[in-house]
């Protein structure tokens, strides 16, 4: 089956604007989890959603970015006005969510290059 | 909150050596530890993974052991081969962060043929 995808695969943007990033999750994954990986570097935990649950935020590195997850199943990454530091690559992870060890499977991601 | 330190950052070896990476964890709650892989320019796959109820797991050339008293995890290759070169992150998560995952700095593997 298809596995977790995102979009765009790469996006400019100049130093200000608002950038939107998308993920679709694999089929029937109630749970989604948004990373950073910043160059050189491991991955930083963002933001999950667990089916109808309130979203775990508290990775977000500023009130400059917020996500929301329509219908259970497509998320949307919103980063407003960006700055030169938030370019990195954005992954997106999608698991079954019945339970905290399920395997998470990862999106290509979206590298965000902001000038 | 969960603090994941990994060692070392990169790693040289000669094809057909072992390969240990090491991770130390703060949270003592944490009971899941995965490894992924994540070739260049490709997405993190996950290859191996513990949960605190074992010490070790292995499959084929791969292996990982988990010690919860001293809060470390290893991954261990053996017989490397060059298509196992790339960048290899542990991570660990616990029941109160329901699949959080906290992720090392990743160790950089090289295996020269």
């Amino acid at each position: 089956g298809a596995g977790v995808s995102q979009s765009p695969s790469n996006k400019v943007t100049e130093k200000g604007k608002d950038v939107e990033l998308r993920c679709d999750p694999i089929s029937g994954h109630t749970a989604l989890y948004w990373y950073r990986q910043s160059l050189g570097q491991g991955l930083e935990f963002l933001i999950y959603f667990q089916g109808n649950s309130a979203p775990d935020k508290s990775g977000l590195p500023s009130d400059r970015f917020s996500a929301e997850r329509t219908g259970g199943s497509v998320s949307t990454l919103t980063i407003q006005r960006t700055q030169q530091e938030d370019s990195a690559v954005y992954l997106c992870a999608s698991s079954a969510g019945t339970g905290s060890w399920d395997e998470q499977f990862f999106g290509p991601g979206t590298r965000l290059t902001v000038l | 909150g969960e603090n994941v330190e990994q060692h070392p950052s990169t790693l040289s070896v000669q094809e057909g050596d072992s390969a240990v990476i090491k991770c130390t964890y703060s949270d003592s709650a944490s009971n899941y530890f995965p490894w992924y892989k994540q070739e260049l320019g490709k997405r993190p796959q996950l290859i191996i993974d513990i949960r605190s109820n074992v010490g070790e797991k292995k499959d084929q050339r791969i292996a990982v052991t988990l010690n919860k008293t001293a809060k470390h995890f290893s991954l261990h290759i053996t017989e490397t081969q060059p298509e196992d070169s790339a960048v290899y992150f542990c991570a660990a998560s616990g029941t109160d962060s329901w699949g959080k995952l906290q992720f090392g700095a990743g160790t950089q593997v090289v295996v020269t043929p």
